[in-house]
């Protein structure tokens, strides 16, 4: 099984509807991030996590919420989802081991497509 | 501004050269680390290497190496000797001390390799 695990692999929506991104880790890290992929964009950080109880807007998480259910456990969800937030969605891990050293573990992504 | 530019877009290569992507950062803070990552077509990220700022000694991994140069903020992946295999999207980042919740993705060099 892999290290992060992220469901949907793919969905496809309408506007406007409530879609959740699910992400679960079997790592043991403290530490998890959501992040949106875009062509010519590179990666951009949504919102993360450094522990159950501590909750990060990133660079770009309006129209976003996230939970943080358990250690394990974060996941992304759009409210109301709209056609500019078609992406590839990735979670992520890292240890809290040293001040911004931390290596990133990837899920496989999550590609979203609103209609 | 952008924290780290990854100038090349794309770059195709015939199989048995050598490429090198480019990757600028720019930081204030004296700790830093410089990450490379590989996206190959399926899709998920890998972690390549990671370097912190106090240590400017090149590194070679098989036909992989990194040439980190503080005085140019510069810290560039050449692959030698290139296979079909090679073909992916590389992104570098930066993760600051200061701020070590937060990596800097470039938005990425897609390289080709042509049989």
């Amino acid at each position: 099984d892999a290290d992060v695990t992220q469901t949907p692999r793919n969905r496809i929506t309408k506007t406007g509807k409530r879609i959740m991104l699910e992400c679960s880790q079997t790592k043991g890290h403290d530490r998890m991030y959501w992040y949106r992929q875009d062509p010519g964009l590179g990666l951009r950080l949504i919102y993360y996590s450094f522990d159950v109880k501590d909750i990060n807007k990133g660079e770009i998480s309006d129209g976003y919420s996230v939970s943080r259910q358990a250690q394990a456990k974060f996941s992304l969800s759009l409210e109301s989802a709209i056609p500019n937030q078609t992406a590839l969605y990735f979670c992520a891990t890292s240890d809290q081991t040293g001040y911004g050293a931390n290596v990133l573990t990837f899920g496989a992504g999550s590609r979203l497509t609103v209609l | 501004a952008q924290k780290v530019t990854q100038a090349q877009t794309e770059i195709s290569v015939v199989e048995k050269e050598d490429v090198t992507l480019d990757c600028v950062y720019e930081t204030r803070d004296t700790t830093y680390y410089l990450f490379w990552y590989k996206q190959p077509p399926s899709g998920e990220l890998v972690f390549l290497i990671r370097r912190n700022s106090f240590d400017e000694q090149n590194e070679i991994s098989g036909r992989y190496s990194w040439n980190f140069q503080k005085s140019t903020s510069s810290f560039n992946f050449t692959i030698t000797a290139s296979q079909v295999v090679d073909s992916a999207v590389y992104f570098c980042a930066l993760s600051e001390a200061n701020t070590g919740n937060q990596f800097y993705f470039g938005t990425g060099t897609s390289l080709t390799v042509i049989p």
